[in-house]
């Protein structure tokens, strides 16, 4: 399965919603897709699971839904600390994880 | 808290073995998979594959088979071996838990390690 995510680059400024694309080649179980969020010289952190479960310590301001092949993080109100590299990543037969190229949300 | 630390060269010449090492503390290694993961300088993610702590591994296809994971329960540890490096193997490596259940992903990520594959 493969992951296309879009847009490839988001300029927003603060206060802002972000929606952020995650496509998969083929209809995916729901439970299986997680996102994470990347911030420059940081190791990528886990924002959502089961595509609409948030991580511990993630604010309600991030929120994932979808199913079949179509999966979006929202941000309702982009914070300045939120400007980063969004992943989506399933979890599925071979490979066991594979991950979309990733969406930039920067500051406009 | 659980926290993972990357330990390993920073420069490795070409066709050499790379061996990477994960020391997991605030955790036991008992019911999670434990992954590694690399990332290009500016490019994206990719599993690499994880280790059971029972010490089955399962490996990214696509990598062929130059990768070997194992892991030490006795040091809470895991490590990857690379063998027969090249410039694209130049990524920082992480390695995460790995939650599994009815949802499978990476909860806890290490800091990263970059290693450069130069001569």
């Amino acid at each position: 399965i493969v992951l296309t995510q879009s847009p490839g680059a988001l300029s927003l400024s603060p206060g802002e919603r972000a929606t952020l694309s995650c496509r998969a080649s083929q209809n995916i179980n729901s439970n299986y897709l997680a996102w994470y969020q990347q911030k420059p010289g940081q190791a990528p952190r886990l924002l959502m699971y089961g595509s609409s479960n948030r991580a511990t310590g993630i604010p309600d301001r991030f929120s994932g839904s979808g199913s079949g092949r179509d999966f979006t993080l929202t941000i309702s109100r982009v914070e300045p600390e939120d400007f980063a590299v969004y992943y989506c990543q399933h979890y599925g037969d071979s490979p066991l994880f594979t991950f979309g190229p990733g969406t930039t949300v920067d500051i406009k | 808290q659980v926290q993972l630390q990357e330990s390993g060269p920073g420069l490795v010449r070409p066709s050499e073995t790379l061996s990477l090492t994960c020391a997991v503390s605030g955790d036991f290694l008992s019911h999670y998979y434990w992954s590694w993961i690399r990332q290009p300088p500016g490019k994206g993610l990719e599993w690499i594959g994880y280790i059971s702590h029972s010490g089955n591994p399962n490996y990214n296809p696509s990598l062929k088979s130059r990768f070997s994971l194992s892991i030490d329960t006795s040091k809470k540890q895991f490590s990857l071996t690379l063998n027969f490096v090249t410039a694209a193997d130049t990524a920082f490596y992480y390695c995460a838990r790995t939650t599994s259940g009815w949802t499978s992903n990476f909860d806890y990520w290490g800091r990263g390690l970059l290693v450069t594959v130069s001569s």
